[in-house]
């Protein structure tokens, strides 16, 4: 089966441009989690919606930074205005339940984004 | 509050060495689960093992296995005779269970030589 897919795989922007990051999610999966990983770090939580509601978006690092699922499936990352602390890679994630049933996120294969 | 420490930042070893990656980590939650992954150069993130925080059970899966403390709080990760597709990213990752998200360790790049 497939797994999770994200487009673009490698985006560059100009600084101020607008950018929108897909995320198709494993079928079936409630759960979708954004994270942002920066160069030699590990993933760091931006947001989470369990099906089409977003449920803890504590991680966006400012208000240029809004995601969405509407028919809680595929989910659409944007950020407004990119400044060049926004470069990373933006990976997804998805879950078969809840959260706190602690199953195992997998992951798609991350969106580098570039901004000069 | 969470966190996660992985104190190599690399590791080099020659192929069928045995290599141990540790992880030590915080929390106040008393219900979690604990997680490594791996990150192959090709950038997703692969689920290796899962820990409950109920269960110090220190299991063997083929090559991998792990050993959880939670005396030390540590949840360390080996693999045996290691083989040069091992070669990735490995990181340690806490989920408390009553909160919403992973915490991730800043990650240890293992270089498995032939």
């Amino acid at each position: 089966g497939a797994g999770v897919s994200q487009s673009p795989r490698y985006k560059v922007a100009k600084r101020g441009q607008d950018v929108a990051l897909r995320c198709d999610p494993i079928s079936g999966h409630v759960s979708l989690f954004w994270y942002q990983q920066a160069l030699g770090q590990g993933p760091e939580f931006l947001t989470y919606f369990q099906n089409e509601a977003q449920l803890d978006k504590s991680g966006l690092p400012s208000d240029r930074f809004f995601a969405e699922r509407p028919e809680g499936s595929v989910s659409t990352l944007k950020i407004q205005r990119t400044q060049q602390e926004d470069s990373a890679v933006y990976l997804c994630a998805s879950s078969l339940a809840g959260t706190s049933s602690g199953y195992e996120q997998y992951f798609g294969p991350g969106t580098r984004l570039t901004v000069t | 509050a969470q966190k996660v420490t992985q104190a190599q930042t690399e590791i080099s070893v020659v192929e069928k060495e045995d290599v141990t990656l540790d992880c030590v980590y915080e929390t106040r939650d008393t219900t979690y689960y604990l997680f490594w992954y791996k990150q192959p150069p090709s950038g997703e993130l692969v689920f290796l093992i899962r820990r409950n925080s109920f269960d110090e059970q220190n299991e063997i899966s083929g090559r991998y296995s792990w050993n959880f403390q939670k005396s030390t709080s540590s949840f360390n990760f080996t693999i045996t005779a290691s083989q040069v597709v091992d070669s990735a990213v490995y990181f340690c990752a806490l989920f408390p269970v009553y909160g919403q998200n992973f915490v991730f360790g800043p990650g240890t790049r293992l270089s498995v030589l032939p």
